[in-house]
């Protein structure tokens, strides 16, 4: 079963505007990853953020995370073409041996 | 350069029949685990392993079976008695257990069931 959702489904913005997404999850994680995958290809790794930070950043990404309300962000500053894909979070937890995708974001940005 | 070479790319499979997909890593990472993934879906876990000649089932393992023989390689079978296999199928390793970092994918392959 999933464990992160999401929000919102699909989002389009323009070229150089600044694209947030949200992710909602039910259950105590360990750690929440963010990861992108371009159409028909594999998932790429962005940043992972433990229970224990608030915020994070690498480059354009901003990933902040509220335990107490269970959700993260996702901030990608000065967006380009190149960052359309679609955006997953993923959660795991120190009892088990799985990791939660949710269902993304696609993110379009127009040139 | 190191990385998970998924093969195929594209597979299409007759009803009844079984299908092997590849996964190899050269990361030297000891878990290994394959994802299904549904349009408009995320990822949901087939099977993992931790270890050789270990592996475990995940939340959707009716209808496939994997092996782990060597630490570079995790295979998955599509067998004949996955009633739904036409998906996009993303394998992944990650270095140590699945709650200590990142995980890497494949570039994954596509089944499609004529």
């Amino acid at each position: 079963s999933q464990q992160g959702e999401e929000d919102p489904q699909a989002l389009s913005i323009q070229e150089g505007e600044n694209a947030t997404m949200n992710c909602s999850y039910k259950t105590s994680i360990n750690n929440l990853q963010w990861y992108r995958q371009n159409s028909g290809r594999g998932l790429v790794h962005l940043i992972l953020i433990r229970s224990n930070e608030r915020e994070k950043h690498s480059g354009r990404l901003r990933v902040t995370l509220d335990t107490s309300k269970k959700s993260s962000s996702l901030l990608i500053t000065a967006s380009r073409a190149a960052d359309t894909a679609s955006y997953f979070c993923a959660t795991d937890s120190y009892n088990n041996n799985d990791m939660r995708f949710g269902a993304g974001t696609r993110l379009t940005v127009k040139p | 350069d190191g990385g998970i070479t998924q093969s195929p790319k594209y597979l299409f499979r007759k009803e009844g029949q079984n299908v092997t997909l590849s996964c190899e890593q050269n990361l030297n990472h000891d878990a290994m685990y394959w994802y299904r993934q549904d349009p408009g879906q995320g990822l949901r876990l087939i099977y993992y392993s931790q270890i050789v000649n270990d592996f475990q089932k995940g939340d959707i393992a009716e209808g496939y079976s994997v092996s782990r023989e060597k630490k570079e390689s995790f295979p998955l079978t599509v067998t004949s008695a996955q009633k739904n296999p036409t998906a996009f199928y993303l394998c992944a390793s990650s270095r140590g257990a699945i709650n200590t970092g990142e995980l890497f994918f494949g570039e994954g392959s596509r089944l499609t069931v004529l």
